[in-house]
């Protein structure tokens, strides 16, 4: 069974400052994707970013950005230039890869707490 | 395109009662998934319904059941409610091989 960890339970960072969140999985499977949601205190679940494990070029979208390691099993999260409005719950999360038809079940991690400081 | 639906918002039951929740996918997308999130367990995985059949289940009791309209609208059910049962339930949709869009969530509260 597939495992993500997320040791960081709360992060905080000065706006404008750049933060990363750090997260771990554990599979056996080759095919896969790895996504960061964005969960406001509306509990709202948005995509932040998405990266699939065959590719080895680093996701970006805008200020968010990805690291990740795949030997290592690692898909950390940097946002840069950090601003209010990205106060939020963060969770790391894992899906099996389009391979595996009829698998779109999503394993979440526990989630970080993002504080911007003003 | 309108986001992911989810009714009710808000939703307070007593035990052994039962309850229905609604989750209405983006327009094309065939694939519904269901998630009970709550402050102990976190996010977990309920079932996943495509094209009005089950392709994947979690770990949850038989009280916990769904089904999938023709149109993709999904329900889910839960009979015999306990207190722990309550939580947000989220709904996502999707298309195949793309990432899973969510509702904003029915809240759940059993007395």
């Amino acid at each position: 069974a597939q495992t993500v960890t997320q040791s960081q339970p709360e992060m905080s960072v000065q706006e404008a400052e750049t933060v990363t969140l750090s997260c771990t999985y554990d599979t056996s499977e080759s095919d896969y994707y790895l996504f960061w949601y964005k969960q406001p205190p509306s509990r709202q679940m948005i995509l932040v970013i998405r990266q699939e494990a065959y590719k080895q070029q680093n996701a970006t979208e805008n200020r968010f950005s990805v690291n990740f390691q795949k030997a290592a099993k690692s898909f950390s999260l940097k946002i840069s230039d950090s601003q209010l409005g990205d106060a939020a719950m963060y969770f790391c999360a894992y899906r099996r890869g389009i391979s595996n038809f009829g698998n779109e079940k999503l394993t979440f991690g526990t989630g970080t707490r993002l504080t911007i400081i003003p | 395109k309108a986001g992911v639906t989810q009714t009710p918002r808000y939703l307070i039951k007593t035990r052994g009662q039962q309850v229905t929740l609604s989750c209405s996918p983006i327009s094309g997308h065939r694939s519904v998934s269901w998630y009970q999130q709550t402050p102990g367990q976190g996010l977990q995985f309920l079932f996943e319904y495509f094209s009005e059949t089950q392709r994947n289940k979690g770990n949850f009791p038989g009280r916990f059941s769904g089904r999938q309209f023709s149109n993709s609208r999904s329900e889910m059910n839960v009979s015999t409610l306990e207190l722990g049962d309550s939580a947000l339930y989220l709904c996502a949709s999707s298309t195949e091989g793309s990432e899973q869009f969510f509702g904003p969530g029915t809240r759940l509260t059993v007395l």
